[in-house]
């Protein structure tokens, strides 16, 4: 089984500014990890996804995340954030053999101020 | 690619009433797709694995036959609500892995019912 912990329920910016989303897992098996974006009353957009191969992950919208084995963490970052990326934000995992249901983190609201 | 549509997008129902969802894969096969519920500022909760063909696996704790399950082709899977009451109010959501390639889940753009 996998868990998923988004450290930060909400996460405040300025526009143009950095952001990073953490997100931490456990598994006792290899995994896939993923980042999701939900804008209001919308499904759930991927934004990126790391299967293997190279750690550093890069998404749409100038999203990137990195893999972190040792720390078991897949935080999610951006260099310069605009106001439509006000959002909800979701890390999932799941193993990358047998059962292909990801589990989901609770979510983190990223809001952007002017 | 790997576009998700659900119907209908909103839908307000009298309790007693049985509302049904549509959740369709426009553009790929689906021997797979999910049902998740949402409620508010929370995460998305797996609600059942619908498999083309067979009967659908529910998660512990959702009532099979309150919330049937009907995944009659490769390209849909029907949600049921039955009997709906005001506390079955939530946005539900779909989602859909391609066939022989599972990685990544393809989410549809949500159903927010509301039951009065």
């Amino acid at each position: 089984a996998q868990s998923v912990t988004q450290l930060d329920s909400q996460v405040p910016v300025f526009e143009e500014a950095p952001v990073e989303l953490r997100c931490n897992y456990s598994s006792s098996v290899s995994v896939y990890l993923f980042w999701y974006v939900q804008y209001p009353n919308q499904g759930l957009q991927l934004l990126l996804k790391y299967l293997s191969g190279s750690t550093l992950v890069k998404g749409i919208n100038g999203f990137e995340a990195e893999f972190n084995k040792s720390q078991t963490s897949f935080h999610l970052r951006k260099p310069s954030v605009h106001i439509s990326d006000t959002a909800e934000y979701f890390c999932a995992v799941r193993s990358s053999g047998g059962s292909y249901i990801p589990t989901f983190g609770r979510g983190t609201s990223l809001i952007v101020h002017p | 690619g790997a576009v998700v549509s659900q119907h209908p997008s909103w839908v307000i129902c009298k309790s007693g009433t049985s509302v049904k969802i549509e959740c369709r894969s426009l553009d790929f096969q689906a021997t797979t797709m999910f049902w998740y519920r949402q409620f508010p500022k929370q995460s998305l909760m797996l609600m059942a694995t619908s498999n083309e063909g067979s009967k659908a696996t529910y998660e512990q704790g959702v009532e099979k036959d309150k919330f049937l399950i009907n995944h009659a082709s490769l390209t849909l899977s029907t949600l049921t609500v039955t009997s709906a009451h005001p506390e079955d109010s939530s946005f539900y959501i779909c989602s859909a892995s391609r066939t022989g390639i599972q990685e990544t889940q393809y989410f549809g753009p949500g159903t927010r019912l509301l039951v009065l």
